[in-house]
């Protein structure tokens, strides 16, 4: 699986966007980027998910490159309750016999200041 | 609430005892995963279920870890043994068809002395 690289830590003023880099160069073709958030001692969370195109929910936006070697996880007005360690993950889906498990890097740690 | 649960939050034993901690997945979902997470770092995958079967194993489940996963539902994850390097939070998550995305719960958090 693709190898990705993110910052080691960040801060987001609240209320203000915050845009969380993630570089995967090596990605391949049928690789989608996912990222997922960690709340001190809770599991991890689904944020979101994509392919090529730019992606919305309700939680966040994924914008990534044309050329898909790299893209920023958008959290449109950061709270304090978005504090957390946020990974990017590159994952091939749809391999057959197996079971699609993630490998968490170690993510980049954002903390929303008041 | 129908997400992922894991039983005990919080498991504190003497090292060489033997240990066991259950998941519950979201009930329609076939796919069931163990992971193991010390401070500092992401989630290391352990293991994986589809309905009843053990379809993959790391390399860190060593032999004195075993799960099953019985009637293809709740999981169980038993660790014979054990050492302080057993000392770490063990999640479980749950995940259905494509994208397979999945699920996690709250974790075990394992602590040997």
């Amino acid at each position: 699986d693709a190898k990705t690289t993110q910052p080691t830590s960040m801060d987001c003023a609240e209320g203000r966007a915050a845009n969380l880099p993630c570089n995967h160069s090596t990605i391949s073709g049928n690789e989608y980027v996912y990222w997922y958030r960690q709340i001190h001692s809770q599991g991890p969370q689904y944020i979101i998910h994509g392919l090529k195109n730019n992606e919305t929910n309700e939680m966040a936006s994924l914008i990534i490159t044309e050329d898909r070697k790299s893209s920023t996880l958008i959290l449109p007005h950061a709270t304090l309750r978005d504090t957390a360690v946020y990974y990017c993950i590159v994952r091939p889906t749809g391999r057959v016999n197996t079971g699609n498990q993630f490998y968490f890097g170690t993510g980049t740690s954002l903390t929303v200041i008041p | 609430d129908t997400g992922v649960s894991q039983d005990p939050r919080h498991k504190i034993t003497k090292r060489g005892q033997n240990v066991t901690f259950r998941c519950d997945p979201i009930s329609e979902h076939n796919r069931l995963y163990w992971y193991r997470q010390t401070l500092g770092q992401g989630p290391e995958f352990l293991t994986y279920f589809q309905n009843e079967a053990q379809l993959e194993k790391s390399r860190l489940l060593s032999d004195r870890f075993s799960a099953e996963r019985p009637k293809g539902s709740f999981s169980t994850l038993e660790i014979q043994r054990t050492e302080q390097g057993d000392s770490a939070m063990y999640l479980c998550a749950s995940g259905d068809q494509f994208p397979y995305e999945q699920y996690f719960g709250p974790g075990t958090r394992l602590t040997v002395t």
